[in-house]
């Protein structure tokens, strides 16, 4: 299966920074089939970009995505408020699919 | 509006089989290109994808759980039933149904917490 590894595990910043997330597969994502969600405390994962550049449904323009291959990252270009979570990585393109461990936005 | 909710027991003892319903409106499993699947979140854990049905009746697992987990559906009632045997305390986790499209998740349950104790 394919292993997703995600850095930092932890990112702290302050409101208006700007925050870029990494995940790394243990070998290529095809299609760029690679998703971010989006999991606040106590609350069900937010889908927030599909095929590694896509972003999902009523998702702010601040949120970007990239990466193909084995390589991919998620960018918060503003943080607010509501953006500070924690953040993980699928890949949906092989069988299983995969999750990375998780990027924890916190802030600073 | 897609919406899914899942429902079950809140306790089971060891050794039991866990039977988990997703109800879900807003969409039917019949149509192409739509799946349902479940995936579990241990407490102050990752994500793990469990498995998952497709609008043809296909189904798929995660190669660690495959023997123990069973999906199936029921349309007429727009529902999806995960079940998995043999349940052991390191099950214990939030489980959640999903709305699956070419197939990542873009609309989830809100999970139901199952803890696995005697």
């Amino acid at each position: 299966e394919i292993v997703l590894t995600q850095s930092p595990g932890t990112l702290a910043l302050s409101p208006g920074e700007r925050a870029t997330l990494s995940c790394r597969a243990s070998r290529r994502v095809i299609s760029s089939y690679l998703a971010w969600y989006q999991q606040r405390p106590g609350q069900a994962p937010r889908l927030v970009m599909y095929g590694a550049s896509s972003r999902a449904t009523g998702i702010p323009d601040r949120f970007s995505g990239s990466g193909s291959g084995t390589d991919f990252s998620l960018t918060i270009s503003r943080l607010e408020p509501e953006d500070f979570a924690v953040y993980y990585c699928q890949q949906y393109g092989e069988l299983p699919q995969t999750f990375g461990q998780g990027t924890k936005v916190e802030i600073k | 509006q897609i919406t899914l909710k899942e429902s079950g027991p809140t306790l089971v003892k060891p050794t039991q089989t866990l039977t988990l319903t997703c109800s879900f409106s807003g969409f039917s499993l019949t149509t192409n290109g739509v799946g349902v699947g479940w995936i579990r979140q241990p407490p102050g854990k990752a994500l793990e994808w469990l498995a998952l049905i497709y609008w043809d009746g296909a189904t798929r697992y995660s190669p660690s759980l495959k023997t123990r987990v069973t999906i199936t559906e029921d349309t007429s009632k727009n529902q999806v039933i995960l079940t998995m045997t043999n349940m052991d305390p390191v099950d214990t986790a939030t489980y959640y149904c999903a709305h699956g499209l070419s197939w990542y998740f873009d609309v989830w349950g809100r999970g139901t917490l199952v803890t696995v104790s005697s």
